[in-house]
């Protein structure tokens, strides 16, 4: 079976600190996601990388930073948590789409509910 | 982003069937996807459609893609209360890595 793990379901952080949200995959996906969910606004995506050490902004990037040192972990990090980024964050990966671009799905991990205060 | 739309609720009865609509912006949409996310946990794909089909079924679910409206749905048939979730529709767009979501869409399904 794929797994994508992060590394935590809950945490609690205040404003300030800097936080960090690892996730690990097991496929040899070449290609790793951070997305933050709210209510009413559906998935964000903030980072992605398409190899390692590379990486390249999504939709939401401000204040946040990534890192792809190995290719099965990608980090996602909080420079200084404030309490609008208080959210669930969701890590994914997927293979590379090959020549012909055919589907390359998506898994998902369990998410990582994230409260600043 | 916003250039995935749907409505955020839908109650059905047991056994009912459930249509799930989405709309979306990009006609260089390769493969459009329905994942699933129970509370508590991560996504999980339910099905995907080539942008060159029309439908697609697999088993009490059906997916109809309309490219002119733009428009995407998934149909569930004799809706169970394990189909109680958030849906969320995604497009990839040609040969983009990643996918653009809508803001999903919590299904209660009610006895």
């Amino acid at each position: 079976d794929v797994k994508v793990t992060q590394s935590s379901r809950y945490l609690v952080k205040r404003t300030g600190e800097k936080v960090f949200l690892e996730c690990v995959q097991d496929m040899d996906h070449e290609n790793m996601f951070w997305y933050r969910q709210d209510p009413g606004l559906g998935l964000r995506l903030i980072y992605f990388s398409y190899d390692v050490k590379m990486k390249e902004k999504g939709d939401i990037p401000e204040g946040y930073s990534v890192s792809r040192e190995k290719k099965e972990r990608f980090s996602l990090i909080l420079e200084s948590a404030s309490t609008n980024q208080t959210s669930m964050y969701l890590c994914a990966s997927s293979h590379r789409p090959d020549d012909r671009g055919l589907n390359t799905e998506a898994f998902f991990g369990q998410g990582t509910r994230l409260t600043v205060v | 982003g916003e250039d995935v739309e749907q409505s955020l609720f839908l109650s059905v009865r047991e056994g009912d069937s459930s249509v799930i609509n989405c709309t979306y912006t990009d006609s260089s949409s390769t493969y459009l996807y329905w994942y699933k996310q129970e509370p508590g946990a991560g996504l999980q794909l339910l099905t995907y459609i080539f942008s060159n089909m029309d439908m697609k079924q697999d088993q009490r679910l059906t997916v109809l893609l309309n490219k002119k409206d733009k428009h995407l749905s998934l149909r569930i048939a004799d809706t169970q209360t394990g189909d109680s979730a958030i849906y969320f529709c995604a497009e990839k767009r040609g040969n983009d890595y990643k996918l653009s979501f809508g803001a999903g869409t919590t299904v209660t399904v009610r006895a």
